[in-house]
This record gives C-alpha cells, structure tokens and sequence, in this order.
C-alpha cells in the first residue's frame, strides 16, 4: 500500500464547480498534513496547510479526519487558473534516529477547469 | 516567502558526463535541504536530506556514489549526478526548510527544479 494515496484523475469541471479531491495516508504517526499545487513543469507550492479543525482559505477548505487517516480538500467556485495537479503531502518522522522528518508525496490529482 | 533559487534550470548532455545542480536559499539560513527527483506523471520522490555540515542521508534505492550531495554553508547546497545516462533524465528540485528544526509544522520552500536531458 502506498503512503499516500490519492484519486490522480483527471477530475474535468466547468468554471463555478465545486470539486473535492480526498487523500488517505497509512502512517498513523504523520505529525502535519499540506495541499501543495503544481503547474505543469514547474515546481509544487504550497496551497494551505491541513489541521484537525478543518481550516479555510477564500475558496479552499481542507479537513483532516485523524481516526479514519483522510485528508480532504474542496475548492468553491473554481477558476480557470485552478486547473493544476494537487499534491496530498504528509510530514513523517524518519526511521533513522533523531529529529529528522520528511515530506511523503501523493501522486497528485489532476483537475482541468474548463470554460 | 522565503525564496530558494537552483541553477542550472535546464541542462542537457552527453551520456557518462557528470552534472552539478545548485540550489540556494537566498533569504534565510537552511540548515537542511531536500533533493528529489520527478518523473513524468509520478510524485515527487525524496533522494537524500543534506544537512549543514554532515553528510547526506540517502533514500533507499538511491546510489550515493552516483548522486554526490554537498552541504557547505546554510545557504548552499549542490547534488552532482555523476557519470549522466539518460535514465537519470529527470526533473530534479530542491528544498529548504525555514523555521525550527525540532517543530512539525516547519515549511519547506521549494526551488524552481532543474530539468536534466542526459542524451
């Protein structure tokens, strides 16, 4: 089983949709959550960070369920300009010993908003 | 934000030639940096953590002899794929990470990516 898994789509949506994209994880250890956003042949960045109280930004909202190891992300609304790959990430402690961490990747789900 | 600059942003050459990829962050001090590696249509996948001063740690499967990381000062790191193939064509970024060491909820702040064509 992968780390983090995720639908990689594509999801095809008109301007205005809602769209919700869903991530789980396997390690029930993972200390932080992130969405990043990728353009094609560029490099991720981040989009928001995910919290266990669900946290909103403008048309974006992430939530995190814990117990079930889900991650979830909606965008309101959406935009031409939201048409990327959206990345699951999940902080892990390294097996190594110390205090290193590192971010495990999803596949990334794919979205096209079309006009 | 923080920014965090590589260079070259793309580089094409000869099978067996090597290639140095330098990733800097130029607004903040970073005592560790991430490389990795993406191929098309797949995740991003860790290579090795270079911390200031040490030496890298790799991932698994990723050969540290062929993949030469060096982490000389807090704002300086460079990973030289030596002895190119073009299966090492990739698209290979760079991370810094801000903030305290020790917390989860630090940021990386990724590099433009260096996009290498080994011919």
């Amino acid at each position: 089983r992968k780390e983090v898994e995720q639908d990689p789509g594509p999801f095809n949506v008109p301007e205005g949709a809602t769209v919700a994209f869903n991530c789980t994880y396997s390690n029930s250890a993972s200390q932080s959550f992130f969405w990043y956003r990728q353009d094609c042949r560029k490099e991720p960045k981040l989009l928001m960070s995910v919290y266990s109280s669900g946290n909103e930004d403008g048309r974006f909202t992430a939530q995190l369920n814990r117990a079930s190891q889900y991650i979830s992300l909606l965008i309101r609304d959406s935009k031409l300009s939201d048409s990327a790959t959206y990345l699951c990430v999940v902080n892990v402690k390294c097996s190594n010993a110390g205090n290193n961490r590192k971010l495990i990747w999803g596949l990334g789900t794919s979205l096209a908003v079309n006009p | 934000g923080a920014v965090v600059s590589q260079h070259p942003s793309r580089v094409i050459c000869k099978s067996g030639t090597s290639v140095k990829i330098e990733c800097r962050s130029l607004d903040f001090q970073a005592t560790t940096m991430f490389w990795y590696r993406q191929f098309p249509k797949q995740s991003l996948m860790l290579m090795a953590t270079s911390n200031e001063g040490s030496k890298a740690t790799y991932e698994q499967g990723v050969e540290k002899d062929k993949f030469l990381i060096n982490h000389a000062s807090l704002t300086l790191s460079t990973l030289t794929v030596t002895s190119a193939h073009p299966e090492d064509s990739s698209f290979y970024i760079c991370s810094a990470r801000s903030g305290d060491y020790h917390t989860s909820t630090d940021t990386q702040y990724f590099g433009p990516g260096t996009r290498l064509t080994v011919l």
